[in-house]
């Protein structure tokens, strides 16, 4: 059965970088795609961006000039780096398991099923 | 982007009541793209529907969704005691992936 597993800093100042780590464990990269989502507290869920098995990524047009997302299949791991945190970014970061939708011409990153348990992450001076 | 809108903010029934949620979309969501999941406090979300029907692997099937195009419901035919938390839908039809605000599903 598939796990993620995610560990990283959980406090943070101000303009400082997020570093993420999200380990797959029980589960090949290949025909999924791997995202991260944030839930800052007491609020929503937001969709900060994907990456595919082919190392494509694709972020959110709200955070994408401050966004990497990639992953290192040697060690079945996928990385989330944030820069320049504010406050506003305080949230649990949670990464998430895709299945791949392919059409005749591209394939494309479909609903969530499989989630990590999150990680509490504060960014204060 | 897509903007989805769940109504309402919060439903208050008692268990063994029946709950309808509703998601409504900005724009078409298209071949049907859309998930529900149900989030309990302190826990990451839990797949409940995509493709707007269909269960997932293991959801009890008092739980079903419904609905096309801008519109889109979420029915729980008789609450368990479990079933009270936040239900959120998020549509993946076109990017960026967005979610509506949720709905919370209190005891009364």
């Amino acid at each position: 059965q598939v796990q993620l597993q995610q560990w990283g800093a959980g406090l943070l100042k101000p303009s400082e970088t997020l570093s993420l780590t999200c380990g797959v464990s029980g589960e090949s990269f290949s025909f999924y795609y791997w995202s991260w989502i944030r839930q800052p507290p007491g609020k929503g869920l937001e969709w900060i961006g994907e990456v595919n098995d082919s190392g494509s990524s694709k972020y959110n047009p709200s955070l994408k000039s401050r966004v990497t997302i990639s992953f290192d299949t040697s060690k079945n791991q996928v990385s989330l780096k944030l820069t320049s945190m504010t406050a506003a970014d305080t949230a649990v970061y949670y990464c998430a398991r895709g299945p791949r939708d392919c059409g005749s011409v591209a394939c494309f990153s479909t609903f969530f099923d499989v989630w990590g348990r999150g990680t509490p992450v504060t960014v204060s001076s | 982007e897509i903007v989805l809108t769940q109504s309402p903010g919060t439903l208050s029934l008692s268990p063994g009541e029946r709950a309808t949620l509703s998601c409504r979309a900005s724009q078409t969501v298209s071949s049907s793209s859309l998930a529900w999941y149900q989030q309990k406090r302190g826990q990451a979300p839990r797949l409940l529907i995509h493709g707007a029907s269909s269960r997932a692997t293991g959801i009890p099937d008092r739980f079903s969704g419904s609905g096309s195009g801008t519109d889109f419901a979420l029915t729980i035919s008789r609450l368990e005691p479990e079933d009270f938390a936040v239900y959120y839908c998020q549509q993946y039809g076109s990017s960026p992936r967005t979610f509506g605000q949720g709905t919370k599903v209190e005891i009364k």
